[in-house]
């Protein structure tokens, strides 16, 4: 099956500043890769998602950015808010059944 | 927006016990997904269903069962409870006539077996 790497596991920043999370995965049939936040208690919410036949989507300070060669797909986050702590996970969708295959997460910590 | 809604939030358990964890998918999803998220870890695919039908089953154990209703909300079924399947259980949903891509996810069922 697909396997997902992501790193850092943790990651601190000064607001203001910019995040990135970067993520690969091993299944060149992988055609779909959602990002989803998940803060303590609460499920995992949808927050960007990028398909196998785009590079680059950006939504405000959100962007996502596939290579599909190099198999790396990767979050940036700019002009970071204390609001934006929390868990981020990336997946790969890896068959026409959609199971997700998740990433082991990093915690964002945004300092004021 | 309508989201995804799961009950109980809560359910503690003793060993041996029997638990039943429902989702209600998003209007017109057609699609539900259920995952268990250890401590710390990333959400587990356990299994899914399309209309009504089982169309993907991941690391799920024997002991636990799962159907979609003609109404398309789920149910999941756990037997014989061990200490090692107290987690979170989360539902997704997504409608395969948008190819499918998007799940959204529920709140989570926190389950604790002891």
């Amino acid at each position: 099956g697909e396997n997902v790497e992501q790193h850092p596991s943790t990651l601190s920043v000064q607001e203001g500043d910019s995040a990135v999370i970067k993520c690969t995965y091993s299944d060149s049939a992988s055609n779909y890769f959602p990002w989803y936040k998940q803060e303590l208690g609460k499920g995992p919410q949808l927050i960007i998602d990028i398909r196998s036949n785009v590079g680059e989507k950006k939504d405000q300070r959100i962007a996502v950015t596939l290579n599909k060669t190099a198999k790396h797909f990767s979050l940036h986050i700019t002009e970071t808010q204390p609001e934006d702590s929390a868990v981020y996970f990336c997946a790969a969708r890896g068959s026409t059944l959609g199971r997700l295959y998740f990433g082991r997460g990093t915690q964002l910590t945004v300092w004021p | 927006a309508a989201g995804v809604i799961q009950s109980p939030r809560h359910l503690i358990k003793e060993k041996r016990e029997t638990a039943t964890l429902k989702c209600y998918p998003i209007p017109r999803h057609d699609t539900v997904y259920w995952y268990q998220q250890g401590p710390g870890q990333d959400p587990q695919f356990l299994i899914s269903f399309y209309e009504k039908m089982q169309s993907d089953k991941g690391s799920i154990p024997d002991r636990f069962s799962a159907q979609q209703f003609s109404d398309y909300h789920s149910e999941l079924n756990m037997s014989s409870l061990e200490l090692g399947d107290s987690a979170l259980y989360f539902c997704a949903s997504s409608k395969m006539g948008d190819s499918g891509y998007e799940q959204y996810f529920g709140p989570g069922t926190r389950l604790t077996v002891t």
